[in-house]
């Protein structure tokens, strides 16, 4: 395992509904990335955070925000939730190189 | 475009055979190349990293063609075990850049 935690590992919203989905990385690791992966897709970059701060955003909307907190651990949140955000969303932490993930929340709105 | 495509398959193959994967990029600008291995409904985890010279780690061997944008992963001696996507991955920075995922490729290997 890579020590990578996230929750909650399931999830079912509305429409419209918000969502927080959390992560705790690696110890050690001061960097997390939020990827999310539509069915029968490849992951997509979400944004990444370094020390607390917006380090780089893939094409997501506003209503995608994120946080790092001082432990490093991590949240992604979602406002006005639509169908298509329905996907599996991984966080991955790294210190250098390698992005360890972890296994993931899958979120389905409904 | 996407900026990693990859062929989706699914790719079916008989335990034993050889198997190989393909992959281009956009971006001349990548630097950082990499395959993953996701098992079905789990997270991706790094297979191997890919060098120009080309790397082999066991059964897997990766090739990268900077002039072409093209990536490649053989699998000799398939096991069921191999049964998986396999996803290329590039990225813009050597050190905790963004990862670009292509869609990945589906390998089922059979008794």
């Amino acid at each position: 395992e890579t020590g990578v935690t996230q929750s909650p590992t399931h999830l079912i919203k509305t429409r419209g509904q918000q969502v927080t989905l959390r992560c705790s990385s690696q110890s050690g690791h001061n960097t997390v990335s939020w990827y999310q992966q539509a069915l029968g897709q490849g992951p997509q970059f979400i944004f990444q955070y370094y020390r607390e701060e917006e380090n780089g955003r893939g094409n997501f909307p506003p209503r995608f925000s994120g946080l790092q907190f001082p432990n490093y651990s991590s949240e992604l949140n979602v406002n006005a939730l639509e169908l298509d955000d329905s996907a599996l969303y991984l966080c991955a932490s790294s210190w250098g190189d390698e992005q360890f993930f972890g296994p993931g929340t899958r979120l389905t709105v409904l | 475009r996407k900026e990693v495509e990859q062929d989706p398959g699914p790719f079916n193959v008989p335990e034993g055979a050889t198997v190989a994967f393909n992959c281009t990029y956009s971006n001349s600008a990548s630097q950082s190349f990499f395959w993953y291995r996701q098992d079905c409904r789990k997270e991706p985890k790094l297979l191997m990293s890919v060098y120009s010279s080309g790397n082999e780690d066991g059964r897997f061997t990766a090739q990268l063609n900077r002039a072409s944008q093209y990536i490649s992963l053989l699998i000799r001696d398939s096991k069921l075990s191999d049964s998986a996507t396999y996803l290329c991955v590039v990225t813009y920075s050597s050190n905790t850049g963004k990862l670009i995922f292509g869609q990945g490729t589906t390998l089922q290997v059979k008794p």
